[in-house]
C-alpha cells in the first residue's frame, strides 16, 4: 500500500525553527518528485515547496522562500521541511504529497494525513 | 503567486450536473496543461480527481471531466451524487517552476 506519514509537528514559539519529515512506502520512493502542501484552520491548500526526483528542480513559494528547506533522502525513503523564523501565518496543517512523476510538474496523486504546526508565544 | 480563482461556492440536487471554474493567466493555467482538480472531505486529506486538465486517475468515477479554454480551466460533475458534497481545489503548475491553488469551492448536494 502506498503511504505517506508525516511527523514532527507541534507547538513553537515565533522566530523558532521546527523540522518535519515524511516517511514514505509503498512505491520507489527515488522515481517522484515530492512536494510539501499546507493548509491554515479554515482555509484553502497552499503549496509550500516542492523537490525532484534527482534534485534538478527544488521549488519554493515566496512566502517561505529564504526560510525553509526542502530536502529528501532517498536512502531512508524520507522527505523533509527545515522551517526556521517561524512566524503566526506559517500555522497550518502540513501535508506531504507525491508527485506523479520525476518532475515538479506533474500532480500529487497520494497524500499524507498531515502534521500539524502551531506558532505561537 | 496569486492563488487561482474559484467561486466560493457551488450547489446542484441529485442527478444535476455543475461546473467549476478556475481562472487563472497565461502564467499558470492559460501556459500550460498542468492543471489539477482536487476533492477534500472535511478533517481528510485531498484527493486527486483531475490531471493535467482533463485526464483521471485510476477509480475515480467518469462522472468527473475537466476542461480548459485560454486562461479558464473548469471541473463538471455530472449525475450529481450525496457523495460528491465537498471543497474541490484547482491548481496548476506556473511559469517560476511553483505550483499555485485556487482559494476552493465548496459543493452543496441540496
Amino acid at each position: 500500500e502506498v503511504q505517506l506519514v508525516e511527523s514532527g509537528g507541534g507547538l513553537v514559539q515565533p522566530g523558532r525553527s521546527l523540522r518535519l519529515s515524511c516517511a514514505a512506502s509503498g512505491f520507489t520512493f527515488d522515481d517522484y518528485a515530492m512536494h510539501w502542501v499546507r493548509q491554515a484552520p479554515g482555509k484553502g491548500l497552499e503549496w509550500v515547496s516542492g523537490f525532484s526526483w534527482n534534485s534538478d528542480s527544488i521549488g519554493y513559494a515566496d512566502s517561505v522562500k529564504g526560510r525553509f528547506t526542502i530536502s529528501r533522502d532517498n536512502a531512508k525513503n524520507s522527505l523533509y521541511l527545515q522551517m526556521n523564523s517561524l512566524r503566526a501565518e506559517d500555522m497550518a496543517l502540513y501535508y506531504c504529497a507525491k508527485g506523479s512523476a520525476r518532475w515538479l510538474r506533474r500532480a500529487f496523486d497520494i497524500w499524507g494525513q498531515g502534521t500539524m504546526v502551531t506558532v505561537s508565544s | 503567486q496569486s492563488a487561482l480563482t474559484q467561486p466560493a461556492s457551488v450547489s446542484g440536487s441529485p442527478g444535476q450536473s455543475i461546473t467549476i471554474s478556475c481562472t487563472g493567466t497565461s502564467s499558470d493555467v492559460g501556459g500550460y496543461n498542468y492543471v489539477s482538480w482536487y476533492q477534500q472531505h472535511p478533517g481528510k486529506a485531498p484527493k486527486l480527481m483531475i490531471y493535467e486538465v482533463s485526464y483521471r486517475p485510476s477509480g475515480v468515477s467518469n462522472r468527473f471531466s475537466g476542461s480548459k479554454s485560454g486562461n479558464t480551466a473548469s471541473l463538471t460533475i455530472s449525475g450529481l451524487q450525496a457523495e460528491d458534497e465537498a471543497d474541490y481545489y484547482c491548481s496548476s503548475y506556473t511559469s517560476t517552476s511553483t505550483w499555485v491553488f485556487g482559494g476552493g469551492t465548496k459543493l452543496t448536494v441540496l
